[in-house]
């Protein structure tokens, strides 16, 4: 099974700062790694496909980067409606994995 | 649009069957793969299993001995059987499409199922 392993696991950021999310791979999974963003009492939304892909109707201050082991999220800007958690997910194999998740908090 | 709607009881007792419905509007469940997801409360998300290519399982280890995906095309729908419950099973269960074998980019709202007497 491949662990993936976020971090920080809470940050607490002020608006218009700059948010870095990593995730790293317990074996290299080359793109196939994923991000969603879930606010609260809301199912997950794909915010980012195969690392570094976009995806249509999300604000571009969302950006991935990263292949093989690591990966990050950044989050340029931050604004309000990003307070949420955060997971990084993994389709390289089965059984696919979810990084354990990362709450970004406004302060 | 496609919509996710997962349905099925809220309370479940203790070493019963967890039995769950979802329902895909607007396009064929074929040439998808769907995934389900389930999240304890304050959790994180844990993968349970995915059915794709018109019934080919694949079910995480840990819960595999318990769980059966199956899809009913003429109805557009997933169903979700996780047997022998416990405590530890009660969480929100969510539904998702995705792009085989890849990323999920449709899911249901999600529905909160408890394991309690």
């Amino acid at each position: 099974e491949i662990v993936l392993t976020q971090s920080p696991d809470f940050q607490s950021v002020t608006p218009k700062e700059k948010v870095t999310i990593t995730c790293r791979a317990s074996q290299s999974i080359g793109s196939s790694l994923h991000w969603y963003q879930q606010k609260p009492d809301q199912s997950p939304k794909l915010l980012i496909k195969y690392a570094s892909q976009s995806i249509s109707g999300v604000p571009s201050r969302f950006s991935g980067s990263g292949s093989g082991t690591d990966f990050t999220l950044t989050i340029n800007s931050l604004e309000a409606e990003d307070a949420a958690a955060y997971y990084c997910h993994q389709s390289s194999s089965f059984p696919l994995t979810f990084g354990g998740g990362t709450k970004v908090e406004i302060k | 649009q496609v919509q996710v709607q997962e349905s099925g009881p809220g309370l479940v007792k203790p070493s019963e069957t967890l039995s769950l419905t979802c329902t895909v509007s607007s396009g064929s469940i074929s040439s998808y793969y769907w995934s389900w997801i389930r999240q304890p409360p304050g959790k994180g998300l844990e993968w349970v299993g995915c059915i794709y290519d018109s019934g080919r399982t694949n079910y995480n280890p840990s819960l595999k001995s318990r769980v059966t995906i199956l899809a009913d095309t003429s109805r557009n729908q997933i169903s979700l059987k996780l047997s022998s419950v416990t405590a530890a099973d009660t969480a929100v269960y969510y539904c998702a499409r995705g792009i085989p074998v890849a990323y999920l980019d449709y899911w249901g709202q999600g529905t909160l199922v408890t394991v309690s007497s």
